[in-house]
């Protein structure tokens, strides 16, 4: 089946704890992001891929740290999470920019104390 | 930031039509997105719109006017699982993407 798949669904945690959210896609796609999601703010792009080792700032990057090293993972490390960080993530991947838009991974609530 | 505004919430019966809108102001505009998003859940792929016009599909469709920076979703013969949020996005540059704070649709029997 194809999807995206983030792991862990939740996580609680406490600030200064380094952390790391996997994500993998099984679709071969070239682009790569993740989000976070706030109640009221909507959807915040944190950073993004186009290809292996080509990775950019988003919206919201303050924070976060990203890598590419393998076409189908894009994991999202937090090297010193902190309570503003507390939100839900999501991690999604699509084969182009446009065309049929991204597919999103299930999500990640994360919750730092 | 990009300037992307839709309504909050919004109110419609089974059966109905309803037209969701969205305002948007940026630069490097490369094309519209809308998503629905049930509680809990992630969002799901509805429609991309790059030029202007109305994009139809099934009982969703998707207007965009670029130079009045304004899109709708329509969705026609509303049924009780259309129920969800509904997210206007915008793409920059092909690569960073710009959401509205999204609207929750209620249909009510």
């Amino acid at each position: 089946e194809a999807q995206v798949t983030q792991n862990p669904r939740y996580l609680i945690t406490v600030t200064g704890k380094k952390l790391t959210v996997t994500c993998s896609q099984n679709m071969n796609h070239e682009y790569m992001s993740w989000y976070r999601q706030d109640p009221g703010l909507g959807l915040r792009q944190i950073y993004y891929s186009m290809n292996v080792e080509v990775t950019d700032k988003g919206d919201v990057p303050e924070g976060y740290k990203v890598s590419r090293k393998e076409k189908r993972n894009f994991p999202l490390i937090l090297e010193s999470p902190s309570p503003n960080q507390t939100s839900l993530y999501f991690c999604a991947s699509s084969l182009e920019a446009g065309g049929e838009g991204y597919t999103f991974g299930s999500g990640t609530r994360l919750t730092v104390v | 930031g990009q300037n992307i505004d839709q309504p909050t919430e919004m109110t419609a019966t089974e059966g109905a039509i309803v037209q969701i809108n969205c305002t948007y102001q940026t630069s490097g505009f490369n094309g519209l997105f809308w998503y629905q998003q049930h509680a809990g859940e992630a969002p799901t792929f509805l429609s991309y719109n790059v030029l202007d016009g109305l994009e139809e599909k099934g009982r969703f469709s998707s207007f965009l006017s670029r130079s009045k920076g304004y899109s709708y979703l329509l969705l026609k013969e509303l049924q009780m699982k259309d129920s969800a949020s509904y997210l206007c996005a915008v793409m920059r540059n092909f690569n960073k993407f710009y959401f509205g704070s999204g609207t929750k649709l209620n249909v009510k029997p």
